[in-house]
């Protein structure tokens, strides 16, 4: 049973570019959350989504960021005009459930991206 | 902020059992205890949870006190691979989906 997948692994990109993070959950789930991580710092959760819904936002920076999980392919973290700050790991969660559950998340290897 | 807190690192020999404390005095009745792990630029991996009880997997076993105000995640046998940032983490059922991730526990294994 495969687990979380993220793609790709490593981003690098220019000031100015789109960056585009993806996320395939487990199989099964239908809940997915975007947690980022800065260097030497605990992951800080962005936003969580169902398919075809946001469900919470809160923790996205409110311009530059969008995410999405269509009801066919995987979910989509985009960061439009990327800055240096944007540099960090970014990591997908998945669970079967999610709002009034405990539901496990399980997490990708997450997507290391560089800004030049 | 986490509603947890941990010691900042702590050492334990290959083979000896692993001890990694965590306090979260302000728990609430409905709230779970979460551990998870994160070797170095891996995603975090899920150990183990729980309410009340202690309970034990393949992993590890999380001992919570009586009043829940502290619990205690033991490996049993520690190896090389078990270094890695231990996060003790607190969540309910209600709007808790957000994982409120602290500082951790940097466990160094020596052999």
């Amino acid at each position: 049973n495969a687990g979380v997948m993220q793609n790709p692994r490593h981003l690098v990109r220019r000031r100015g570019q789109e960056a585009r993070l993806r996320c395939s959950p487990m199989k099964g789930h239908s809940h997915v959350y975007w947690y980022r991580q800065l260097p030497e710092e605990g992951l800080k959760f962005m936003v969580y989504l169902q398919k075809e819904n946001i469900i919470d936002e809160s923790g996205m920076p409110k311009e530059r960021f969008s995410a999405e999980f269509p009801k066919e392919g995987p979910s989509i973290l985009r960061i439009q005009q990327v800055v240096r700050g944007d540099s960090a790991a970014y990591f997908c969660a998945s669970s079967p459930r999610g709002l009034y559950s405990t539901d496990t998340q399980y997490f990708g290897p997450g997507t290391r991206l560089t800004v030049l | 902020d986490a509603k947890t807190t941990q010691p900042p690192s702590m050492d334990c020999a290959e083979g000896r059992a692993a001890n990694l404390p965590c306090n979260h005095s302000t728990i609430s009745g409905n709230e779970y205890v979460y551990w998870y792990r994160q070797i170095h630029s891996q995603g975090p991996q899920y150990i183990i949870h729980g309410l009340k009880n202690n309970e034990t997997n393949e992993m590890a076993s999380l001992i919570i006190t009586e009043d829940r105000k502290s619990s205690t995640l033991i490996l049993p046998h520690a190896t090389l691979r078990d270094t890695a940032v231990y996060y003790c983490i607190v969540r309910g059922m209600d709007s808790n989906y957000q994982l409120i991730w602290g500082a951790g526990t940097k466990l160094i294994i020596k052999p």
